[in-house]
C-alpha cells in the first residue's frame, strides 16, 4: 500500500520564477491539504482540497493556488517566487470524516 | 485563533529512560483533536500519537503515551523505554474537527529530542 508520494524530492528556482509540486495521496483518501515548513519551525497550513475544491485556506497570499484532480492528486503552485518562499512543502492526506492527516517525504524548495 | 505552544525547544534523554515532551494549546472550541507527530533527519512526518478531546481517557500506542488535561489544555508526550531511532523533532498539533470532515492541523515549533546511548 503505497503511502503519500510528492515530486520533485529538491527545486532550486530563481526569484519571480514559477514553480509546482506535486503530490499524490495515500490509497483511498480523497483530501490533501499542503503545508509549508520553513527551516526550524512547525508547518504552516496552506489550503486543503476535497471533490477538487480548495475547502479550507491559510494566511498565503494568492500566489499560492493549487489544483485536485479527479484521481484526488494534487498540485500546488507558486508563482511570482520570493526567497521567503524557500522551505519544505509537505502534503497530507487523509480520507473525510477521519482525523489523521498522512504526510509525504515533501519537496525542498530553494530560492535563489 | 488556534494556538500551540512547545516550550522546550531541545531535550536529550539516556537510551532506555523516560523523557516527557510539553505541549500546550489554546482554543474556544470543544470538539477536536490532538496529535503528537515525529520528523526524523529524514524530514518525514510521522504520526505517533491521537488524542480525541471528548475521551478522557489518555491515548496509548506502545512505548508512547500521552497525558491529556483538557481543563489546564495541556496535552504532553511520554516517552518511555527510550531508542536511538527515537532521535527527532517533536511537533504537538492541534485540529478543529466537526462532521463534515477533518480541517487543517496547527502545530507548535517543535522540541528536537536527542536520545543519548
Amino acid at each position: 500500500d503505497a503511502g503519500v508520494t510528492q515530486s520533485p524530492t529538491h527545486l532550486i528556482k530563481t526569484r519571480g520564477q514559477q514553480v509546482t509540486l506535486r503530490c499524490s495521496p495515500k490509497s483511498g483518501h480523497d483530501t490533501v491539504s499542503w503545508y509549508q515548513q520553513a527551516l526550524g519551525q512547525g508547518p504552516q497550513f496552506i489550503f486543503q482540497y476535497y471533490e477538487e475544491e480548495e475547502r479550507q485556506r491559510g494566511n498565503f497570499p494568492d500566489r499560492f493556488s493549487g489544483h485536485q484532480f479527479p484521481n484526488y492528486s494534487s498540485e500546488l503552485n507558486v508563482n511570482a517566487l520570493l526567497l521567503g518562499d524557500s522551505a519544505l512543502y509537505l502534503c497530507a492526506s487523509s480520507l473525510v470524516g477521519a482525523g489523521e492527516q498522512y504526510f509525504g517525504p515533501g519537496t525542498r524548495l530553494t530560492v535563489t | 485563533a488556534q494556538t500551540v505552544t512547545q516550550s522546550q525547544p531541545e531535550m536529550s534523554v539516556q537510551e532506555a529512560e523516560t523523557v516527557t515532551l510539553s505541549c500546550t494549546y489554546d482554543t474556544s472550541e470543544n470538539n477536536y483533536y490532538l496529535f503528537w507527530y515525529k520528523q526524523p533527519p529524514s524530514r518525514q512526518m510521522i504520526l505517533v500519537i491521537r488524542q480525541e478531546a471528548y475521551k478522557q481517557q489518555n491515548a496509548t500506542e506502545n512505548r508512547f503515551s500521552v497525558n491529556f488535561q483538557k481543563a489546564a489544555k495541556s496535552f504532553s508526550l511520554k516517552i518511555s523505554d527510550s531508542q536511538l531511532g527515537d532521535t527527532a523533532m517533536y511537533f504537538c498539533a492541534f485540529m478543529i474537527y466537526s462532521g463534515a470532515g477533518s480541517y487543517q492541523l496547527t502545530f507548535g515549533k517543535g522540541t528536537k529530542l536527542s536520545v543519548i546511548p
